[in-house]
């Protein structure tokens, strides 16, 4: 099974300042058909996870411009150009590409310094 | 609107089952691979189930042989038939759409005495 690992487990923010988050996958997320089946959830507090970006880069309806997904093979990155209060909460990478099984980073909870 | 709305949750004693729902529109329910998806109080995010558009399914080792997920098309319904429960089952259980497009709100599972 693809093992997908998160870093940092926490990251407190200054209002307005960016966020980075990583995750990296223990074999390549590139799939046969040419795709990367690599997706970044928001959940926040008390709620659903929300899917925010798909294969690596492309942003879902509604999701905000200040985030953005980045990276290939084993490697990826989701950004928060300026961290808004909205934006606590945890935040998980998970690969499609290998599935079954659908496999899950072990989350990044974003606060607020 | 997509719309994913589980039900059956609640409080089963150790080696009892439950059957979960989720009702699904707002999509074409037909054309998509559903999955199951489980998160324990304060924990991270794990697959459970998936079941492709063929009726194909797939479990992990861990509920393997325990769980059954299901679908009825022409109900445009989910199903996950839970047996044997065990206290690490206990978890808030989620449906979600192909890769995790959409989800739903969740209902909770408790496995206690």
């Amino acid at each position: 099974d693809v093992v997908m690992t998160q870093s940092p487990l926490s990251l407190p923010v200054t209002l307005g300042q960016p966020a980075s988050i990583s995750c990296r996958s223990s074999q390549s997320l590139v799939h046969s058909d040419g795709n990367t089946y690599l997706n970044w959830f928001q959940q926040r507090p008390g709620q659903s996870p929300r899917r925010l970006i798909y294969k690596v880069s492309n942003r879902d309806s509604g999701v905000p411009d200040r985030f953005s997904g980045s990276g290939s093979g084993t490697d990826f990155t989701l950004k928060i150009s300026r961290v808004e209060a909205e934006d606590v909460g945890v935040y998980y990478c998970m690969q499609g590409t290998h599935w079954p099984p659908l496999t899950f980073g072990g989350g990044t909870k974003v606060e607020i310094k | 609107e997509v719309q994913l709305v589980e039900s059956g949750g609640g409080l089963v004693q150790p080696g009892g089952s439950l059957r979960l729902s989720c009702a699904a529109s707002g999509f074409t329910f037909s054309s998509y691979d559903m999955h199951w998806v489980r998160q324990a109080t304060g924990k991270g995010l794990e697959w459970v189930s998936g079941i492709g558009t063929a009726g194909d399914t797939y479990y992990p080792g861990s509920v393997k042989g325990r769980f059954t997920i299901s679908r009825e098309n022409a109900k445009n319904s989910l199903y996950l038939q839970m047996n044997s429960l065990r206290a690490g089952d206990t978890a808030v259980y989620y449906c979600a759409r192909g890769l995790g497009i959409d989800w739903g709100q969740g209902t909770l599972v408790t496995v206690s005495s």
